[in-house]
């Protein structure tokens, strides 16, 4: 089983859509948690943090369950420039490397 | 600005010939590491290191080599590069602490073709 697990899409929807992405980890010691974008072979860029709590930035909302290991990004009012690649990133101790998942390609279009 | 450089960041070169891709930092970022990017496989990690002199294997180092004599400068060295090493590479940075609050700061990437 891959450590970090995405739905590859792609998910293909129209302006103003609301548009949800999930993620599995299966290491239960990880312990930080994000959400990276990346458009067309660019390099990532953190999107957010992902914390238990849930947070939320504008139009995007992420959330996390440890209990069941999962991790989820919702993005509303879908705009053209939201296409791109969303990465599931977990951490399993600061300092080291980060876990991707493939990632879950987004197209919007109007 | 702050940012990660990373150069070149493009290299066409041949089997066998040693070459470094350089990366540095400005952010006084503890810790650094390298990735690999293929279709298909996504992002995986070489190597990492959490400050000066301290270097750690990732998933995927067989090939590659690292050091970190300078906390703002973190080389990727082919001593003897072959055609599966073929991909984008991506150097990033993060600073200490719980990296949850900041993520890391990736470079532009290096893309090499071994031919």
């Amino acid at each position: 089983r891959k450590e970090v697990e995405q739905d590859p899409g792609p998910f293909n929807v129209p302006e103003g859509a609301t548009v949800a992405f999930n993620c599995t980890y299966s290491n239960s010691a990880s312990q930080s948690f994000f959400w990276y974008r990346q458009d067309c072979r660019k390099e990532p860029k953190l999107l957010m943090s992902v914390y238990s709590s849930g947070n939320e930035d504008g139009r995007f909302t992420a959330q996390l369950n440890r209990a069941s290991q999962y991790i989820s990004l919702l993005i509303r009012d879908s705009k053209l420039s939201d296409s791109a690649t969303y990465l599931c990133v977990v951490n399993r101790q600061a300092g080291t490397a980060l876990i991707f998942g493939k990632g879950t390609t987004l197209s919007v279009s109007s | 600005e702050a940012q990660v450089t990373q150069n070149p960041r493009y290299l066409i070169t041949v089997t066998g010939k040693k070459l470094t891709v350089t990366c540095s930092q400005n952010m006084n970022h503890e810790y650094m590491s390298w990735y690999r990017q293929d279709p298909g496989l996504g992002l995986r990690q070489i190597y990492y290191s959490m400050n000066v002199e301290v270097t750690d294997k990732g998933d995927v180092p067989e090939g590659y080599k690292v050091s970190r004599k300078e906390k703002r400068n973190f080389p990727l060295i082919l001593e003897s590069p072959s055609p599966n090493q073929t991909s984008l590479y991506f150097c990033a940075s993060s600073p200490p602490g719980p990296s949850s609050y900041y993520g890391y700061t990736f470079g532009s990437g290096t893309r090499l073709t071994v031919v």
